[in-house]
């Protein structure tokens, strides 16, 4: 079974404007950590934000926030005021607090395009 | 150098051929990654090195040979690869055993093609 959905192979958004991509997750752990990238064209993958299974407020950096409801296992990227420069893969990813687990799991991306 | 650095950027190989990819990182980490990253899949996890620990991902075929000789460097040999193993190669590092909170931070990756 997968462990990270991401619904929206491909989203479009006019710049200047907000928008939210889909992450549900499945997990059994009570512990676990959820993490949005940022993949470019040119490859590498970008960490934005971070949000730990118990922090009890909503992750915010810049322009980006997570929309996080737990009971729900959502895990929901909010990018606000699109730039251009934002257009490229987006993959939420997981990581679950067994044996302090280093392993990631990854969804399959949202490739996002800002229009002009 | 800073971050994490990954050689060569680009790579063609042959069917018969031998390689490495090479990484580094400048982070101070204790815990190395390798991932592929084929066209319309999920990244694949392939390797994890963490405190001198190998975490192997039994599905990774025999032609890939991770090798860790310390905590900053990361190396993949590759050998009579497939056309199929064609794909971007990512290396990340992270803080090992210090809560969930650690992100990776990755490489720029190798684009290797297998002719």
């Amino acid at each position: 079974a997968q462990k990270i959905t991401q619904t929206q192979p491909g989203m479009f958004v006019q710049e200047k404007e907000a928008v939210t991509l889909d992450c549900t997750y499945d997990t059994s752990d009570q512990s676990y950590g959820l993490f949005w990238y940022k993949q470019p064209s040119s490859g590498e993958m970008i960490f934005l934000i971070y949000q730990g299974s118990y922090d009890e407020q909503n992750a915010t950096e810049g322009r980006y926030s997570l929309n996080f409801q737990k009971a729900r296992k959502s895990a929901n990227l909010v990018i606000s005021a699109s730039q251009l420069g934002d257009s490229a893969m987006y993959f939420c990813a997981m990581r679950e607090g067994d044996n302090y687990g280093q392993n990631f799991v990854f969804g399959p991306g949202t490739r996002l395009s800002v229009l002009p | 150098e800073t971050g994490v650095t990954q050689t060569p950027r680009h790579l063609v190989m042959g069917m018969t051929n031998k390689k490495s990819l090479k990484c580094e990182q400048h982070l101070g980490h204790n815990a190395m990654y390798w991932y592929k990253q084929s066209a319309k899949k999920p990244l694949e996890l392939m390797f994890v090195y963490s405190l001198e620990e190998r975490v192997e991902n039994n599905s990774v075929p025999s032609r890939f040979s991770p090798e860790c000789p310390n905590s900053s460097h990361l190396f993949l040999h590759l050998h009579t690869l497939q056309p199929e193993d064609s794909a971007l190669y990512l290396c990340a590092s992270s803080q090992a055993r210090t809560g969930l909170g650690n992100e990776q931070f990755f490489g720029p990756g190798t684009r290797l093609t297998v002719l």
